[in-house]
């Protein structure tokens, strides 16, 4: 199983300023690396796949890069509605053996 | 518009059975697998399994492998997830959500089906 691990665990950001989540996976997943949205008492919502390609609808301040086992979700410009949890999720294996990250949560300063 | 809508919430004893649904609409329905991702309370998501409603293929995460069954109706559209005997750590969200054919991940989700299982 490959574990993803996220860091840091909360940050804290100014609206208008740059928030950089980190996601590390134990073995290479490639590009094979989803990011999820969730706000409270909502359902994921899908932001990113394959790395770098935003999902439709997702603002171009959303941008995700990295492959391998080092990958990074970044909120070029932080809005007050970008206040969630973001999880990231690799999916390298088939037969899936599909595993996500503990989540980071992102807090407006 | 793809939209999925789940059954619930529910609340079960432990030792019960429960078979929870997930509705599609707005796609084709036999394109896409359906996914099944478990949410603890104030916990992240897991992966449980994912069903291909063209040939009924599922595939299970190791860590859900003979706990939960997956199942489809294509008749109706809908996915199931099921459960022969609740335990109290069954407690969690459940959400079904479309994985694209050829992808990982999962691009629509359903509201959430809220399961709690107290004596």
């Amino acid at each position: 199983e490959i574990v993803m691990t996220q860091s840091p665990a909360t940050l804290s950001v100014s609206p208008g300023e740059r928030a950089t989540l980190s996601c590390g996976a134990s073995q290479s997943a490639g590009t094979n690396l989803a990011w999820y949205q969730q706000k409270p008492g909502q359902a994921p919502r899908l932001l990113i796949s394959g790395a770098s390609k935003r999902a439709t609808g997702i603002p171009a301040r959303f941008s995700g890069s990295g492959s391998g086992t080092e990958f990074t979700l970044t909120i070029s410009s932080l809005q007050s509605e970008d206040s969630a949890v973001y999880y990231c999720q690799q999916y390298y294996q088939w037969p899936p053996a599909w595993t996500f990250g503990q989540g980071t949560k992102v807090e407006i300063k | 518009e793809v939209q999925l809508d789940q059954s619930g919430p529910y609340v079960k004893k432990p030792g019960e059975s429960l078979k929870i649904s997930c509705k599609s609409s707005g796609y084709i329905y036999t394109s896409y697998w359906i996914g099944w991702v478990r949410q603890m309370p104030g916990k992240g998501l897991e992966w449980m399994g994912i069903i291909y409603p063209e040939d009924f293929d599922t595939r299970y995460s190791p860590s859900f492998q003979g706990q939960v069954t997956i199942s489809v109706d294509r008749s109706i559209n809908t996915a199931y997830l099921q459960w022969s005997s609740l335990k109290a750590s069954d407690t969690a969200i459940y959400y079904c959500a479309t994985r694209p054919r050829g992808w990982g991940y999962f691009d629509n989700w359903g509201q959430g089906t809220r399961v709690t299982v107290s004596s």
